[in-house]
């Protein structure tokens, strides 16, 4: 997988939005981003993926760079429940074994306050 | 929504025992993975299975074995259990072909004494 950086932690209101930044500079043609988030003492959630359209679905929405080199994940009205870790990744469109496993990174640590 | 659903939130067992970690998914999804998720390491891939009798070795299978006899279940087992096999043991699920999520279920925090 592409390496990603993203800020090891961020803070935000209750009831505002909660934009995560992630840098995927070496990203190649044929690569996804994938965003991902782990509750403590969760297993991971999956929230969205794009590839160079912006998406949106009814958790958040990733806005993807045009040269695609970085994305902002956005979630509209945080809560205190989504306080969690949120990793950002990067995964080839390839059918081979090898590239069907995830590797998340230190991701970035969300709190959210009232 | 999907649902992964592992047996056990939490587990202790003593060396040497043989121990079954459960996974059972309700979304008719081909594909199934087993990872590890320890401090510092990150998540690893133990197996992954991508049909039904079908599987293939991930990064860290040593120690382990896996059983996937319907396509709803996928078990994972540790044949002779270790200290070193204390972890966090997590299933998940996606659709076959390409570009698909993989979904998880809330893990198994397994203590080997």
């Amino acid at each position: 997988d592409a390496k990603t950086t993203q800020p090891t932690s961020m803070d935000c209101a209750e009831g505002r939005a909660a934009n995560l930044p992630c840098n995927h500079s070496t990203i190649s043609g044929n690569e996804y981003v994938y965003w991902y988030r782990q509750i403590h003492s969760q297993g991971p959630q999956y929230i969205i993926h794009g590839l160079k359209n912006n998406e949106t679905n009814e958790m958040a929405s990733l806005i993807i760079t045009e040269d695609r080199k970085s994305s902002t994940l956005i979630l509209p009205h945080a809560t205190l429940r989504d306080t969690a870790v949120y990793y950002c990744i990067v995964r080839p469109s390839s059918m081979n074994t090898g590239f069907q496993k995830l590797v998340f990174g230190t991701g970035t640590r969300l709190l959210v306050s009232p | 929504d999907v649902k992964v659903t592992q047996s056990s939130r939490y587990l202790v067992k003593r060396t040497g025992e043989k121990v079954f970690l459960e996974c059972v998914q309700d979304m008719d999804h081909e594909n199934m993975f087993w990872y590890r998720q320890d401090p510092g390491l990150g998540l690893r891939l133990i197996y992954f299975s991508y049909d039904v009798k079908m599987k293939e070795k991930g990064d860290i299978p040593e120690g382990y074995s896996v059983s996937r006899e319907k396509k709803e279940r996928f078990s994972l087992i540790l044949e002779s259990a270790s200290t070193n096999q204390t972890s966090m043991y997590l299933c998940a699920s996606s659709l076959g072909g390409v570009n698909q999520p993989q979904h998880f279920g809330d893990g198994t925090r397994l203590s080997i004494l």
